[in-house]
This record gives C-alpha cells, sequence and structure tokens, in this order.
C-alpha cells in the first residue's frame, strides 16, 4: 500500500488528453513538499519528467503538464501517442515516515 | 553528460550481504548541489527509494530498511555504493542509482542509472 495513491491503469486513443492523479495526505504533498513525476517505458529505467510539481525538464515536449492542488497532485498528458505508453510515477517526502516515497505507479495504455 | 553505472553481483545469497556500486560520470561527486541515491524495483512492481548521501558522507534512509542499510562515498573515484545485509528474496529487484537533486530530501532523482538486477535465491 503506497502512501501516494495513483490509479492501476488509464488509457486513451492517440490524439486524446489523460490525466494521471497522484493522492497524498497532510504529511506529504499537503504539507507543501513538492510532487515530481516520472516516465518509464517498459523495460528501461524511469525518466524524470516533471519536477517541481509544474517543471519540465529541458527535452520534454509541452504535452505534459503538471500541477498540486491541497493533498493531490496530477499529470496531464495531451495529444496521446503510441510513445506516450509507459508506466509513471509520483514522488515526494513525507515527514511522518521522515523518507521518500513514491505512488505505486499507473500504466497508460495508448488504444 | 552525467551518466551513472551500477555494477555489482547479480546473485546474492539468502542471509547474506549485497553490494553495488554506482559510478558517476560527467560531473562531480563532490557537488554541494546534490545528494546521490539507491532506489529499487521488485520485479512487476512499483519503485520504493532506499536512501540518499551526500559527497560529507550524511546519509538519509528509508526507516523501513534503515536497520540494513549502509550507503557509503568515495570522493577519490567518484561513486556511491550500497550495502545490504540479511536479504531474503523480496530483496530481489532491479537496483538504480540516480542523482538526487537539488541538497534536499524533496529533490527529484534525475538522471538514474541503466539498473542492474540482484537476485537472491541460493
Amino acid at each position: 500500500q503506497s502512501v501516494l495513491t495513483q490509479p492501476p491503469s488509464v488509457s486513451g486513443a492517440p490524439g486524446q488528453r489523460v490525466t494521471i492523479s497522484c493522492t497524498g495526505s497532510s504529511s506529504n504533498i499537503g504539507a507543501g513538499y513538492d510532487v515530481h513525476w516520472y516516465q518509464q517505458p517498459p523495460g528501461t529505467a524511469p525518466k524524470l519528467l516533471i519536477y517541481g510539481n509544474n517543471n519540465r525538464p529541458s527535452g520534454v515536449p509541452d504535452r505534459f503538464s503538471g500541477s498540486k492542488s491541497g493533498t493531490s497532485a496530477s499529470l496531464a498528458i495531451t495529444g496521446l501517442q503510441a510513445e506516450d505508453e509507459a508506466d509513471y510515477y509520483c514522488q515526494s517526502y513525507d515527514s511522518s515516515l521522515s523518507g521518500v516515497v513514491f505512488g505505486g505507479g499507473t500504466k497508460l495504455t495508448v488504444l | 553528460q552525467l551518466q551513472l553505472q551500477e555494477s555489482g553481483p547479480g546473485l546474492v545469497k539468502p542471509s547474506e550481504t549485497l553490494s553495488l556500486t554506482c559510478i558517476v560520470s560527467g560531473d562531480s561527486i563532490s557537488s554541494s548541489d546534490y545528494y546521490w541515491a539507491w532506489i529499487r524495483q521488485p520485479p512487476g512492481k512499483g519503485l520504493e527509494w532506499i536512501g540518499s548521501i551526500y559527497y560529507s558522507g550524511s546519509t538519509y534512509y528509508n526507516p523501513s530498511l534503515k536497520s540494513r542499510v549502509t550507503i557509503s562515498v568515495d570522493t577519490s573515484k567518484n561513486q556511491f555504493s550500497l550495502k545490504l545485509s540479511s536479504v531474503t528474496a523480496a530483496d530481489t529487484a532491479v537496483y538504480y542509482c540516480a542523482r538526487h537533486r537539488p541538497a534536499a530530501i524533496s529533490g527529484r532523482f534525475d538522471p538514474w542509472g541503466q539498473g542492474t538486477l540482484v537476485t537472491v535465491s541460493s
């Protein structure tokens, strides 16, 4: 059971928009700690996708965006492409656990 | 360009100690701007932070693993290492090293090494 809760799976057709939620609590996201997002295509290492809630590293398309409100965060992907098919993870810090925490991951399927 | 490469045995016996090293190239591990981290992923499962270390040797460990984990840094070789003692089959995972930035426990992991699979089996 992950401290940060993500839906196990989401799907969308090419060109569509999908969102992935990351629900936390008052000891992590709600406490103001940053949320970061990672993309992990099958068989590869995770790659940073969004940092500091809503910032894109250079090279990440602007189809990817992040937001945060209260005890939750979201990753939005617009103009879905086949290459977006991957697992996505959110990450933050939890003061009660005194450690870095990840969401359980969400598998994105492009139909 | 910063690159990280994990190395170490791919097979460890139960009750023994898992030892891995991460070689950092393209940047100095002695930078005051970063931590350096270990993260693992059991087959078919999610990511778990193991711990992070500053170039000075200050460490932060996952409380659930703290009693078994030691992370150390060798600035002369630009590398850092992981030791996990008393391993069981539950420790079978792909182990990743990553730069943890900025030098704050709430920072992000970027970039990651390619990962190395460690299997615990007799």
